[in-house]
C-alpha cells in the first residue's frame, strides 16, 4: 500500500532531551516536507528536501534539524526540545516538487502529537 | 507577501449543500488543491483545479477563477462525516515556493 509512515503517533518528552520524528514513504517521491499544525495557524512549513542530499528551510526552521540521505526518509530532528514546539506535526511527500502542477500533491503522514514539557 | 484566506468555521445542516470560498494573494500562481483534514488526522487530497471552470467529482466539486484570486468548494448531500476541516493551497511557480496553506475552514454538519 503506498503510504507515508510516520512515527511515533504520541510523543511526551521534556525540555532539552534530543528526540527524532521518523517519516518514510514507499511511492518512490522525490519531495518531502515537514510541518507543524497549531490551532489558528494552520500548517506552516518546517523543512523541506527536493531530493536526496538537497534540503531547504521552509518558513519555520528554528529549533529543527532534518537529513535526507535516502530517497524514502526524512527524520525530523529536534536538538534540544522546548515547550514552544509542542505541536501536532506532519511528514508529507509528493512525486514533484513545487511547480509541477498537480504532481505537487502531498499525501501525508499520519501525524506525531509532541508534547514538550 | 502570501495571503489565503478561508471563513474559520460553517456550519450546516444535513443533506444540505455548502459552499466553502477562499480567496488568495500569491506571487505566482500554478494551481489550486482543497485537502479535508478530520480532527486530529492527516489532511487527505480532495481536488486540484489549474483551469477557470467547475471540477465535479460525486458530491465534491471545486472551482476556480484565476483573474479573480477565487475558488470555492461545493459539498453536496452533506453527511455527518463531511464534518471536518478544509484547507486550500496554493501552487506557485517552480523553484524554492512551496505550496501555501490557508488557515482552513472547520465545517460543522448538524442534523
Amino acid at each position: 500500500e503506498a503510504q507515508v509512515t510516520q512515527n511515533p503517533r504520541y510523543l511526551i518528552t521534556v525540555t532539552g532531551k534530543k528526540l527524532t520524528v521518523t517519516c518514510s514513504q514507499n511511492m518512490n517521491h522525490e519531495y518531502m516536507s515537514w510541518y507543524r499544525q497549531d490551532p489558528g495557524l494552520g500548517l506552516r512549513q518546517i523543512y523541506y528536501s527536493m531530493n536526496v542530499e538537497v534540503t531547504d528551510k521552509g518558513d519555520v526552521p528554528e529549533g529543527y534539524k532534518v537529513s535526507r540521505k535516502e530517497k524514502r526518509n526524512f527524520p525530523l530532528i529536534l536538538e534540544s526540545p522546548s515547550p514552544n514546539q509542542t505541536s501536532l506535526y506532519f511528514c508529507a511527500s509528493s512525486l514533484k516538487g513545487p511547480g509541477f502542477g498537480a504532481n505537487e500533491k502531498l499525501f501525508f503522514g499520519s501525524g506525531t502529537q509532541l508534547s514538550v514539557l | 507577501g502570501q495571503n489565503i484566506d478561508q471563513p474559520t468555521e460553517m456550519t450546516a445542516t444535513e443533506g444540505a449543500i455548502v459552499q466553502i470560498n477562499c480567496t488568495y494573494q500569491t506571487s505566482g500562481f500554478n494551481g489550486l488543491f482543497w485537502y479535508q483534514q478530520h480532527a486530529g488526522e492527516a489532511p487527505t487530497f480532495l481536488s486540484y483545479n489549474v483551469l477557470d471552470g467547475l471540477e465535479e467529482k460525486g458530491r465534491f466539486s471545486s472551482f476556480l477563477s484565476r483573474s479573480k484570486g477565487y475558488s470555492y468548494l461545493l459539498l453536496k448531500e452533506l453527511q455527518m462525516k463531511d464534518s471536518a476541516s478544509y484547507l486550500c493551497a496554493v501552487s506557485r511557480n517552480s523553484g524554492n515556493t512551496p505550496l501555501v496553506f490557508g488557515k482552513g475552514t472547520r465545517l460543522s454538519v448538524i442534523a
